[in-house]
């Protein structure tokens, strides 16, 4: 079978660093992304790993360990605007589908 | 910036009603796919298209559902003899390599 495991609820306040942990098991994987949606909104990209390590992005970081089947987002000096849904998700080839987790729902508190 | 673009916002339609949403990709995208969310609950992916076919699709795409790419620039995907069940937020998505970017959805309900 194919699942993602992902926290449902993380809480932080503004300021801080928050870190989504996603374990994946899927027959098929060509990376791992995150996608981010406001209210049920369109999903947003935010970041992508296809090899082992960091990838930095402004204020957001992922990081993945294929060996583990593990990957996790980084999100410092949180801000209001980042409590939104988070979801990893498993490409499964290029150009392939998106195998999606349940998300994870961030509430920043002042 | 390119964006997906999706019609109609919202579509509400009776049960045993066949509906058909409308989605525009980003042009030099190879593919599309559709998604579906139920309220409350995970993106799940139904149906991917490259090169004017099919190239894969989910368990819950079934003989109710078919994706069309009519022209250049349209793709569709039609729901016949809609259940209650399918009421649910309908994502077009179309990618390049690895980011795939998301329309802002149809939320379709059956009544």
């Amino acid at each position: 079978g194919q699942s993602l495991e992902q926290p449902s609820e993380v809480t932080a306040v503004e300021g801080a660093i928050v870190q989504i942990n996603c374990t994946y098991q899927t027959s098929g994987f060509y990376g791992l992304s995150w996608y981010q949606q406001h209210d049920g909104g369109a999903p947003t990209f935010l970041s992508y790993n296809a090899l082992d390590g960091l990838e930095e992005t402004g204020r957001f970081s992922s990081f993945l360990s294929r060996s583990d089947s593990y990957g996790y987002l980084l999100l410092q000096e949180l801000q209001m605007k980042d409590s939104a849904s988070y979801f990893c998700a498993v490409n499964h080839n290029q150009g392939g589908k998106l195998i999606f987790g349940q998300g994870t729902e961030l509430s920043v508190k002042p | 910036e390119p964006e997906v673009t999706q019609t109609p916002s919202h579509q509400v339609t009776q049960m045993g009603q066949e509906v058909i949403l409308r989605c525009v990709p980003i042009s030099n995208h190879l593919y599309f796919y559709w998604y579906r969310q139920i309220l409350g609950q995970k993106v799940e992916f139904l149906v991917s298209f490259y090169n004017n076919e099919i190239s894969e699709k989910s368990e819950i795409f079934d003989d109710q559902f078919s994706v069309e790419r009519p022209d250049g620039s349209n793709f569709t995907l039609k729901i016949r003899s809609t259940k209650l069940e399918d009421s649910a937020m309908y994502f077009c998505a179309s990618s390049g390599i690895a980011e795939a970017f998301f329309g802002q959805g149809t939320r379709l309900t059956v009544v």
